[in-house]
């Protein structure tokens, strides 16, 4: 399974803090995603990093990728309460013309304000 | 709003009960996606459809029928579905043949009693 873990599954911060996720996957990937998502509600793409990328900005978001190490990382940077929420990776790659992204657990974050 | 409708938002059914939930995509988009989200469980891909299709059906119980009539709307219908069915129901659609990211409807909150 070319399925994405996410860590740690829960984090509790300070507004103002930064918040670092990790996700870790098992083979060979096209590309890695990351999602958040509001509690009930649907994802929401933030960032895309193809494989031969190993860093990519967007504002506060920095996502960062060794795939010698198969992980990735999403950092982002002086928090707000907003940014409350379940952040996921998905991982995939192409077969048979078709992308099938797979998604972990999530991290569950939490930003105190 | 990210142009994938689902609808009902919420849905309670009973086990006997024949229902279906609808997902529209406004993207333009040829590949459209069924995802099942349970608590503390990682994000479940049931269907997959691209140019109306089939193209991956993730081992799933025959109570739950997909149908794709047509490239901007996706269907699944529900049957005699048991309690542990009971979870977010997730639509998403991409562009088909390339490695892009998901767009994600708000979901169905279904409670099978």
């Amino acid at each position: 399974s070319q399925q994405g873990e996410e860590d740690p599954q829960a984090l509790s911060i300070q507004e103002g803090e930064n918040a670092t996720m990790n996700c870790s996957y098992k083979t060979s990937i096209n590309n890695l995603q990351w999602y958040r998502q509001n509690s009930g509600r649907g994802l929401v793409h933030l960032i895309l990093i193809r494989s031969n990328e190993r860093e990519k900005h967007s504002g506060r978001l920095r996502v960062t990728l060794d795939t010698s190490k198969k992980s990735s990382s999403l950092l982002i940077t002086a928090s707000r309460a907003a940014d409350t929420a379940s952040y996921f990776c998905a991982t995939g790659s192409a077969s048979g013309g078709s992308y099938i992204p797979t998604f972990g657990r999530g991290t569950s974050l939490i930003v105190h304000p | 709003e990210t142009g994938v409708t689902q609808t009902p938002r919420h849905l309670v059914m009973g086990m006997t009960n024949k229902k279906s939930l609808k997902c529209e995509q406004h993207l333009g988009h040829n590949a459209m996606y069924w995802y099942k989200q349970s608590a503390k469980k990682p994000l479940e891909l049931m269907f997959v459809y691209s140019l109306e299709e089939r193209v991956e059906n993730n081992s799933v119980p025959s109570r739950f029928s997909p149908e794709c009539p047509n490239s901007s709307h996706l269907f699944l219908h529900l049957h005699t579905l048991q309690p542990e069915d009971s979870a977010l129901y997730l639509c998403a659609s991409s562009q088909d043949r390339g490695l892009e990211k998901l767009f994600f409807g708000s979901g169905t909150q279904l409670s099978v009693l």
